[in-house]
């Protein structure tokens, strides 16, 4: 299975951009790139995913790097409701089991 | 629109006791995944089931673990004669399709005394 690399923690100052850096120098190329969250006692919340070319959704922007062997979770505001572990994880198309490494902890400063 | 729902949230049982955990997943959703973290840890992939099947249980303990989603009401985990080492936070997902994006519950936080 493909790994990901994650820095274990960050921090931003409240209504500030966040830019979360993934690295997957392994990845191949059916390997998509989800993104998800978890809240303090809660469930991972899925934020976003792709494969190659940058996306957008209401709750953040996903670039990918033209070689594909990292990314980056850009949430553009953030607020106090957006501190949580961000997960980057490789799912093969086709595939099903979502490995989870230890994630970013974003801690957001008022 | 409601989402993956699990109940109970929270579960106390003694060692010995059996655990049973209940997934209902979002509404069109036919596949459900179960996932265990351990404190400090990331979430682990423990079984994946459609309606009346087990399609993967490569992820769950040999012995005492078991899964079913039957036709007809939620998925259940269900751990038999529960040890310490069983207390942790279970997840389960659902999905419209399988393999898709899978959308978590909250989780049942087990504590085993």
């Amino acid at each position: 299975d493909a790994k990901t690399t994650q820095p274990n923690s960050m921090e931003s100052n409240e209504e500030e951009p966040v830019h979360l850096p993934c690295n997957h120098s392994t990845i191949s190329g059916t390997d998509y790139i989800h993104w998800y969250r978890q809240l303090p006692s809660q469930g991972p919340e899925y934020v976003i995913h792709g494969l190659t070319s940058n996306v957008n959704n209401r709750m953040a922007s996903l670039a990918i790097a033209e070689d594909r062997k990292s990314s980056t979770l850009i949430l553009h505001r953030a607020t106090l409701r957006d501190a949580a572990v961000y997960y980057c994880i490789l799912l093969t198309s086709g595939t099903y089991k979502y490995i989870f490494g230890t994630g970013t902890r974003l801690k957001v400063l008022a | 629109n409601a989402g993956v729902m699990q109940n109970p949230r929270h579960l106390v049982r003694r060692r010995g006791q059996e655990a049973r955990l209940r997934c209902s997943p979002m509404k069109g959703h036919s596949h459900v995944y179960w996932y265990r973290q351990l404190p400090e840890e990331g979430l682990k992939f423990m079984v994946y089931l459609q309606k009346e099947n087990i399609i993967d249980e490569s992820g769950m303990p040999k012995e005492r673990f078991s899964a079913e989603f039957p036709k007809e009401g939620p998925s259940i985990l269900r751990i038999q004669q529960v040890v310490r080492g069983d207390s942790a936070a279970y997840f389960c997902a659902s999905s419209p399709v399988g393999p898709d994006t899978q959308y978590f519950g909250p989780g049942t936080r087990l504590t085993v005394l």
